[in-house]
């Protein structure tokens, strides 16, 4: 299986800044890397896919990048609504796998 | 409009069984993959299976394997989710949800999700 590694655990930023997300795979999985935003109470929401791919409808201050083993989600500047948990998931090999999360708080 | 709404969660006693359901709308369930992924409480997320557009192709996650069955019924447009021989650690939210790209078998990307049924294992 592989493991997918996200850090830091809770990150603690202000509106207004930057957020920098990892995802460290436990081998290669190429591009086949997704991210998802999940709030409170809510589903999780796709917001990259194969790793740099924004889905329909999310803004432009989200982006993502890498290959092989190590993945980056970006949030340009933090707007309110984004405080949130991430996870990363990849499609590379069965089982799909998730991250452990990464959540975003003020 | 893309929708998927969940029932059929409840408590359950360990070694009962319970069947989830998921009703989609929007879009044909014969032309996209679909998912299971649950979330136990306070915890991350975990994929447990998933069907083929065709129908055919199956897939299980490790720790649901011969006690989950995924299966749909074309004519109602309904995902559902057999699962025996429940656990305490099967206690989760369960989100059904749908590929991203339709006619594919290697899509993999969950869009969109439902909004989950909580199923609670508990003697």
């Amino acid at each position: 299986e592989i493991v997918l590694t996200q850090s830091p655990a809770t990150l603690s930023l202000s509106p207004g800044e930057r957020a920098t997300l990892s995802c460290r795979a436990s081998q290669s999985i190429s591009s086949n890397l997704a991210w998802y935003q999940q709030k409170p109470g809510q589903a999780p929401r796709l917001l990259i896919y194969d790793a740099s791919n924004r889905a329909t409808g999310i803004p432009a201050r989200f982006s993502g990048s890498g290959s092989g083993t190590d993945f980056t989600l970006t949030i340009s500047s933090l707007e309110p609504e984004d405080f949130a948990f991430y996870y990363c998931q990849q499609r590379s090999k069965w089982p799909l796998t998730f991250g452990g999360g990464t959540k975003v708080e003020i | 409009h893309v929708q998927l709404v969940e029932s059929g969660g409840g408590v359950v006693q360990p070694g009962t069984s319970l069947r989830l359901s998921c009703a989609a709308s929007g879009f044909s369930l014969n032309t996209y993959g679909m998912h299971w992924v649950r979330q136990a409480p306070g915890k991350g997320l975990e994929w447990v299976a998933v069907i083929g557009y065709d129908g055919i192709n199956k897939n299980y996650g490790d720790s649901v394997k011969g006690r989950f069955t995924i299966s749909r019924d074309d004519s109602k447009n309904m995902l559902y989710l057999q699962m025996n021989s429940l656990r305490g650690d099967d206690t989760a939210v369960y989100y059904c949800a749908k590929d991203k790209t339709s006619y594919s078998h290697t899509d993999d990307w969950f869009d969109p999700w439902g909004q989950g049924t909580l199923v609670t294992v508990s003697p």
